[in-house]
């Protein structure tokens, strides 16, 4: 069974720019979140998707946002880039949803790197 | 809000040794509790989780858990450290929302471990 796939792993993005970061989840599972992982802040809860439809959403401002499409991928999206948004963005799995002791599965990552 | 407190940033052991990573978590009522390990480079693994079902969890290479609602802790420890032990740990709580969940992380842990 593939575990959860992110792409690319590696980015670099000038600021000012917009990038899009892809999840496959593993195979059945219908949840998907995102987190962001820096030195600094750690890893911090982006948003979860389920269903497509987006559920929680963490403290970040407007300019990240995600789908899921109906086969259960996912995509993030930053707008207009800034420094701050350097980091290991962490795409996780889990069925079912909405239960608190569900394990995540998590993928590799993809390291942004803002210029 | 659920939170949870890394109180070592960083801990160092001689292999053979045993290790102690030490967690405490803020909740309001029966939390669900992970910790996860991550490996330089890597995704996220999950080494074990508590759910209530009892109070010491075991989990996988040798790793385990004591879960005390008196203490609010949650430490994980493993009797014998191996150089490949060597790695970022992660307390974190699985925190229910208006719709899904969410995971806290926190801060977490590095573990070093010398010959």
């Amino acid at each position: 069974k593939a575990g959860v796939t992110q792409t690319p792993r590696y980015l670099i993005k000038t600021r000012g720019q917009q990038v899009t970061l892809s999840c496959s989840p593993i195979s059945g599972h219908r949840s998907v979140s995102w987190y962001q992982q820096t030195p600094g802040q750690g890893l911090q809860f982006l948003f979860e998707y389920f269903s497509e439809t987006q559920r929680n959403k963490g403290n970040f401002p407007g300019r990240f946002s995600g789908r899921q499409f109906s086969n259960s991928r996912s995509e993030m999206n930053v707008s207009t880039l800034e420094l701050g948004d350097s980091a290991l963005y962490l795409c996780a799995s889990s069925q079912p949803p909405g239960q608190k002791n569900t394990e995540a599965f998590f993928g590799q990552g993809t390291r942004l790197t803002v210029v | 809000a659920q939170s949870v407190t890394q109180l070592d940033s960083h801990v160092s052991v001689s292999e053979g040794t045993p290790v102690l990573l030490r967690c405490n978590y803020s909740s309001s009522y029966s939390p669900s509790l992970f910790w996860y390990v991550q490996h330089p480079n890597k995704g996220l693994q999950l080494l074990l989780k508590y759910t209530s079902a009892a109070t010491l969890v075991k989990g996988i290479n040798g790793f385990e858990a004591e879960f005390k609602k008196s203490e609010t802790s949650f430490h994980l420890t493993k009797p014998s450290a191996h150089m490949s032990d060597a790695a970022e740990y992660f307390c974190v709580v699985s925190e229910s929302r208006q719709a899904g969940t969410a995971l806290i992380f926190g801060k977490g842990t590095t573990l070093s471990v010398s010959s």
